[in-house]
């Protein structure tokens, strides 16, 4: 059954310092999002991705946020200078032409020391 | 903004016994709704969905109910397994088409005792 992989599962980094987390979406699908969860609190969106342009986004998606689709295949989202706060599990998911049902990996959990 | 809340953040039921999993919203744009299971390091798995023009979708021991009016949904289990433990969350879908995003709820999490 197709799914959504996330690398890696585990990234720690000290404040201030670059991260990229990757994501595969299941491969017929269009639309692709980022969510995050800090710990103990709601899954937050973050950014929608449609036809290699954003789509939408939060609050939480400032200018040290960025995303990309660098090869059809794979799906990034850019933390420019990490900050403590932005220690969350971030979760990519994607859905299809036809359906509602956004089909999530299974994360990649962020540490900022 | 609490646009979906789940009020209940635990419940615990027996084995092969209903539960019931309650959810309400604030936004009446809202056109989609779903639930998602989650497990401890796992990513959310969906799991059942209703759209706003029903007010009942059902597969397997898993049910959802709509009412529109009490901007109230449910999600009933039958019977429910020690492997339905887990995280629930509510969401809901805003806007057309599908790039809506979802909005979640806090989450209830599901104690099925053998």
């Amino acid at each position: 059954e197709p799914e959504v992989t996330q690398t890696p599962s585990h990234q720690v980094t000290q404040m201030g310092q670059e991260v990229i987390l990757r994501c595969v979406p299941i491969s017929n699908h269009l639309y692709f999002y980022w969510y995050r969860q800090i710990l103990g609190q709601k899954v937050e969106f973050l950014v929608s991705f449609y036809n290699n342009e954003i789509s939408e986004k939060s609050e939480i998606f400032d200018d040290q946020f960025s995303v990309e689709r660098p090869d059809g295949s794979n799906f990034t989202l850019k933390i420019r200078s990490t900050k403590l706060e932005d220690s969350a599990m971030y979760f990519c998911a994607s859905v299809g032409r036809l359906y509602n049902e956004q089909f999530f990996g299974p994360g990649t959990r962020l540490t900022v020391l | 903004d609490q646009q979906v809340k789940q009020n209940s953040p635990s419940l615990s039921v027996q084995e092969g016994r209903i539960s019931i999993l309650n959810c309400d919203y604030t936004n009446s744009m809202f056109d989609y709704f779903l639930w998602y299971k989650k497990y401890p390091a796992e990513g959310p798995t969906f799991l059942i969905s209703i759209s706003s023009i029903k007010d009942k979708n059902e597969d397997g021991r898993f049910t959802v109910f709509l009412n529109k009016s009490a901007k109230h949904l449910s999600l009933h289990i039958v019977p429910s397994q020690p492997g339905d433990s887990a995280v629930y969350f509510c969401a809901a879908k805003e806007g057309s088409g599908n790039t809506g995003k979802l909005i979640f709820g806090q989450g209830t999490t599901l104690q099925v005792k053998p």
